[in-house]
């Protein structure tokens, strides 16, 4: 398993703002995932991030709406910009195991108002 | 495509009911599956999972056995408890790295005491 965190847990943000979402794991992992989860929905993938390499995004999910860095293997930043009320949803970041299992951090709910 | 459908809930059982929620799943090959609990306020947190036909996943007292044939992975619990309340997510992916889960839409369960 992996315990991972992220920052901030919550914010309220303005809209044409941009919010940097951080991701931090207790150990090296080559895959991290970044999901999307909006309010009573199930979760939808934005993008993947193998350290080393651009992220691949999800059709639907665009690079200049969510950047995301990927600087070593235990770190991994997502940023929504230029918000808009329909981004307000909860951001998770997920990291896989070495047995193809994946483990979640705790979110991030983001209104945007 | 590949795909996870899940029973529509919400689900309203007393305590120590016996619990089912049905997931089928659409997969060109062979997915590992899992069954993911959200907690009010929290994160995803894997339940149990099954990588091969007929495996059984357990833990916690939830159960699910791995249905090639009829392309299943239905979770049970014998008795339920008011603290399993939460959101329960069936998913899959497939054993490669990098491949990301993809989830049904999440069942609410409500247990009463």
């Amino acid at each position: 398993s992996a315990v991972i965190s992220q920052k901030p847990s919550r914010d309220i943000c303005q809209r044409g703002t941009s919010l940097t979402i951080q991701c931090q794991v207790d150990s090296q992992v080559t895959m991290m995932f970044w999901y999307r989860q909006q309010p009573g929905q199930s979760l939808t993938l934005i993008a993947t991030a193998n350290q080393g390499s651009e992220a691949t995004y999800e059709s639907g999910f665009v690079i200049d709406k969510f950047p995301i860095s990927r600087p070593n293997l235990t770190f991994s930043t997502l940023t929504v910009s230029n918000m808009s009320p329909e981004d307000s949803s909860i951001y998770l970041c997920s990291v896989e195991t070495g047995s193809y299992e994946q483990y979640f951090g705790p979110g991030t709910r983001l209104t945007v108002t | 495509g590949n795909s996870v459908t899940q029973m529509e809930g919400p689900v309203t059982l007393s305590e120590e009911a016996f619990l089912t929620i049905n997931c089928t799943y659409t997969a060109t090959g062979y997915p590992s599956l899992f069954w993911y609990v959200q907690y009010p306020g929290e994160g995803l947190q894997l339940l149990l999972k099954a990588t091969k036909a007929d495996d059984k996943g357990s833990n916690k007292g939830f159960e699910a056995t791995y249905r090639k044939e009829t392309t299943s992975f239905h979770l049970e619990k014998g008795s339920v408890q008011v603290s399993d309340s939460a959101v329960y997510f069936c998913a899959l992916t497939f054993n490669q790295a990098g491949t990301a889960l993809i989830f049904g839409k999440g069942t609410t369960l409500s247990v009463s005491s």
